[in-house]
C-alpha cells in the first residue's frame, strides 16, 4: 500500500527511553526521514537516510529500520522533546514522498 | 545557510485560485541541489506533500491534487510559486515551502503562512 502508519499518541517518563515506530510497505526499499514539529512551529529535520543527525540535532535521536518499519529512538527523552514527529519516505511506487500520519509525544 | 520564505494571501474564495511564493535567500535556487517543495498541513491535521520543482523546470505533482495543482520557479528572482485551483474549505491549511535534499529528506522549511478557504 502507499501508506505510512504511526502509532497517534506516545508518552515516555522524563529520562527515560521511548521508539516512534512507522510502518508500511515502501520502507522496505527506501529509508524513512523523521521530523518534530512542535506547536504553531514549522517541522524539523531530526533523522534521515539509514542515520543521520543534522547538524544541532542532540545525539539522543537515532533512527532504524528492519523490514516494513522505521523507527526513532529518544533515548533519555526531555521536556523539550514533547511534540508531534512525523516520518517521510516514498511511496510504494518509489515517485513520490508521503507523509506518516504523525505520532503526537507526551513527556511524563 | 538557505532560508525560505513564504508569501501570498491569507484568504481566498472558494472557487478561486490560491497563489503563494517561496522566497529562496542564502542560496542560489539554481544551484541543483534542491528539488523545491510544497507541503500543507489542515489545521490540527497531519503533513501533506503537493509537489515538488527542479530548477529546470521539471515538476512532480502528489497524484491527489495534480489536476489542480501549478508549480512553477522563477530563478531570475530566485523564487518558486504555488498555484492551486478551484481551491474549497478543504485546501484550509499551513503552508509550507521546503527544500528536498539529494539525501531525500526535506532539510530546510519556510515558517508556513496560514491559508483560508471562505467567502
Amino acid at each position: 500500500s502507499s501508506e505510512l502508519t504511526q502509532d497517534p499518541a506516545v508518552s515516555v517518563a522524563l529520562g527515560q527511553t521511548v521508539r516512534i515506530t512507522c510502518q508500511g510497505d515502501s520502507l522496505r526499499s527506501y529509508y524513512a526521514s523523521w521530523y518534530q514539529q512542535k506547536p504553531g512551529q514549522a517541522p524539523v529535520l531530526v533523522i534521515y537516510g539509514k542515520n543521520n543527525r543534522p547538524s544541532g540535532i542532540p545525539d539522543r535521536f537515532s533512527g532504524s529500520s528492519s523490514g516494513n518499519t522505521a523507527s526513532l529512538t529518544i533515548t533519555g527523552a526531555q521536556a523539550e522533546d514533547e511534540a508531534d514527529y512525523y516520518c517521510n519516505s516514498r511511496d510504494s511506487s518509489g515517485n513520490h514522498p508521503l507523509f506518516g500520519g504523525g505520532t503526537k509525544l507526551t513527556v511524563l | 545557510q538557505v532560508q525560505l520564505q513564504e508569501s501570498g494571501p491569507g484568504l481566498v474564495k472558494p472557487s478561486q485560485t490560491l497563489s503563494l511564493t517561496c522566497t529562496v535567500s542564502g542560496g542560489s535556487i539554481s544551484s541543483g541541489d534542491y528539488y523545491w517543495s510544497w507541503i500543507r498541513q489542515p489545521p490540527g491535521k497531519g503533513l501533506e506533500w503537493i509537489g515538488y520543482i527542479y530548477y529546470s523546470g521539471s515538476t512532480y505533482y502528489n497524484p491527489s491534487l495534480k489536476s489542480r495543482v501549478t508549480i512553477s520557479v522563477d530563478t531570475s528572482k530566485n523564487q518558486f510559486s504555488l498555484k492551486l485551483s478551484s481551491v474549497t474549505a478543504a485546501d484550509t491549511a499551513v503552508y509550507y515551502c521546503a527544500s528536498l535534499a539529494a539525501v531525500d529528506a526535506f532539510d530546510i522549511w519556510g515558517q508556513g503562512t496560514m491559508v483560508t478557504v471562505s467567502s
